[in-house]
């Protein structure tokens, strides 16, 4: 597609399940971010690959939080044993390099009952 | 720490009046800021960037003011439309003095445009 794709849209759960959220980056883009947006509030960095360089993990918040990106293109971000506060928008964004403009995906809307 | 930070968490202007968007950010290493467009339900959408080595960057009914004096960023927009209201967001590409430049934006809190007709 042209833009860059996230699935699910929306994602309901209980607290304690593991999820599993999915990105499809702009095609030929070699960098790949993953972003956390709360109710109201600005974007929270969470991780960035860039090729085949290791990942950037600096923001993420929690050991339960992983990802990783197969074969350079799709990335998949895991939330494992959720908590309420993990609740919140999340959203992928690629670049053609790693300093030029990232653009957005919709997001993976995530609410943990 | 280092942050990014719009003044006013929400601005009101008349249909056809000029917008203007404020920024501040903290970080005197700062080399690149990108302004994005939120728009409720949908994910920011890229409107303009600019480097430090500029001062002013047009797009299309768009400006972008750096002054690096001041630590301050400007987002104008031009004859406001109502297609305009958003959520808008500064970013910084270097807002973690601890990183090198490895790509990860910090983002202000967000400016919500309402535009009356």
């Amino acid at each position: 597609g042209a833009g860059v794709s996230q699935s699910p849209s929306n994602k309901v759960t209980e607290k304690g399940k593991d999820v599993e959220l999915r990105c499809d980056p702009i095609s030929g883009h070699t960098a790949l971010y993953w972003y956390r947006q709360s109710l109201g509030q600005g974007l929270e960095f969470l991780i960035y690959f860039q090729g085949n360089s290791a990942p950037d993990k600096s923001g993420l918040p929690s050991d339960r939080f992983s990802a990783e990106r197969t074969g350079g293109s799709v990335s998949t971000l895991t939330i494992q044993r959720t908590q309420q506060e993990d609740s919140a928008v999340y959203l992928c964004a690629s670049s053609s390099q790693g300093s030029g403009p990232q653009h957005f995906g919709d997001g993976t809307r995530l609410s943990i009952l | 720490g280092e942050s990014v930070g719009l003044h006013l968490p929400t601005l009101s202007v008349q249909e056809g009046d000029n917008s203007i968007i404020n920024c501040a950010y903290s970080n005197s290493a700062s080399d690149y800021f990108i302004w994005y467009k939120q728009e409720s339900g949908k994910g920011p959408q890229f409107i303009i960037d600019i480097r430090s080595n500029m001062d002013k960057r047009q797009g299309q009914r768009v400006t972008v003011l750096l002054n690096k004096t001041v630590k301050h960023l400007s987002l104008q927009i031009a004859a406001t439309q109502p297609g305009d209201s958003a959520v808008y967001f500064c970013a910084d590409l270097r807002g973690d003095l601890g990183s090198s430049n490895t790509g990860k934006l910090i983002f202000g809190q967000g400016t919500t445009l309402q535009v009356k007709p």
